[in-house]
Formats: C-alpha cells, structure tokens, sequence
C-alpha cells in the first residue's frame, strides 16, 4: 500500500516547458506539502494545503503553482521552467492537530531542465 | 531569521558504538521538534517527534534530546549498524495557523551518516 504517491518519477524537460507533478495520498490526511531538495540536499518548504486550502506559500517564483482538487491531491504546475527548477521535489502529507502530526513524504521526482 | 545547524555533513562510526548527531538552532522557540531519516533517492521518513516540555524520548535504539534553553537537540542511535547508514534530518516544527492544527517543518541540512562493519 503506497501512502503517497507522486507521479512521474522522473522528469527531463526543455527550458522554457511547461510541467506538472501529481501528488495523491490514502493516509486520510488534511494537510499536504511540496517541498524542494537541492543539488546540496537542503530540503525547502515551498506550499502547504489544509482541506484544500492554501495555508503556507513560501518564497517561490509565481511560475509554481499548486492545485488541489481535493483533500487526497495536491498538484504541482510549473510554467516556463528555468535551469535553476532541476532538483527533487517532494510531496508529503500529515495530520492536523496537537497530537503526534509528522510527515509523510512521497518518493519524489527528480526534475532535470536541459 | 531562523537558523538551524546540523553539527556536521557526515560521521563515521564503527558498527557498534553509539552515534550522536546535533542539532542547533538560533532565533526560534518551537513547540516541537523532529527527526527524519532520508536514504539516497528516497523521501524522508520520519523518526521521532519531541515536544518543548519532554526533556528526553526513546523509540528502540534511538533516543532524542531536546534542550530549549541550549537551544540544541541531540539524536543517539546505540549499537549502530551498517543498515543505520543515511542521512539524518533535524526539523524545526512550529504551528502555523492554530485554528487548522497546521505546522511548518524547517529542516537542516542533514548529517551523512555511516557506519563501519
């Protein structure tokens, strides 16, 4: 059983392209995040959705934009993708509330602009 | 801003010996902190969660510290073995919009450990 899954794995794109990543959890989760992960690993927050509502929205060109459908899905849409846009992007999912709320986090996909 | 050091990009160790990783930060009060485990080409995986309040938390070999006047967290994981090899990840983790129980998670870079059979 995969608790979230993101579709494709990888991504080899031309700049100036247009791109999605889809994000689809079954943990029945309220929040749902994409994250970013650099050629030096560093792993950055860039939006966060609670009940299909935008919650955090990080520094981030305005090319990104993240969609939800529903509460299971959280899409990311990249336009005009730049060399800079490769790296690891992950999506990850977690409770809400004061109790035990840690993240669970996709596979990732590996974006490489030529 | 908030800043959050990982005492070192790698350790190695010999099979056996405890490991002890660090985690500091400055300019932050959170409510809890985690630590996650990311394999190469994988997502992270979460490990444990401390709250300010619990000085200390075990789960089997792992154990985590949480000081909040030191400001620093540390991450021990006893009789390591080959299979303990990854990479670690200290996350700030603060509440973000109270009314929706949402939280943000900082992380740092991350230590490369590795240990030696």
């Amino acid at each position: 059983d995969t608790a979230v899954s993101q579709t494709p794995k990888y991504l080899v794109t031309q700049m100036g392209n247009d791109k999605s990543i889809k994000c689809e959890q079954n943990l029945g989760h309220d929040t749902m995040y994409w994250y970013k992960q650099d050629s030096k690993k560093f792993l950055k927050i860039m939006f966060s959705y609670n009940n299909k509502e935008l919650i955090i929205n990080e520094t981030v060109p305005n090319r990104f934009s993240p969609k939800s459908p529903d509460k299971a899905h959280l899409n990311l849409h990249i336009n005009s993708l730049e060399l800079g846009d490769s790296a690891v992007y992950f999506c990850a999912s977690s409770s809400t509330g004061q109790g035990d709320h840690e993240q669970f986090f996709g596979p990732g996909t590996r974006l490489t602009v030529l | 801003s908030q800043k959050i050091e990982q005492n070192s990009e790698a350790l190695n160790i010999q099979e056996g010996k405890t490991a002890t990783l660090t985690c500091n930060y400055t300019n932050y009060s959170p409510a809890y902190l985690q630590w996650y485990r990311q394999d190469p080409g994988r997502g992270p995986v979460f490990l444990l969660l401390i709250r300010e309040n619990e000085k200390e938390k075990r789960k089997e070999r792992l154990k985590v510290t949480f000081d909040t006047t030191l400001k620093q967290s540390l991450f021990h994981i006893t009789a390591s073995q080959p299979a303990d090899s990854a990479t670690y990840l200290c996350a700030l983790d603060w509440v973000v919009w109270a009314g929706a129980g949402s939280y943000q998670l900082t992380f740092g870079k991350g230590t490369k450990l590795s240990v030696i059979p």
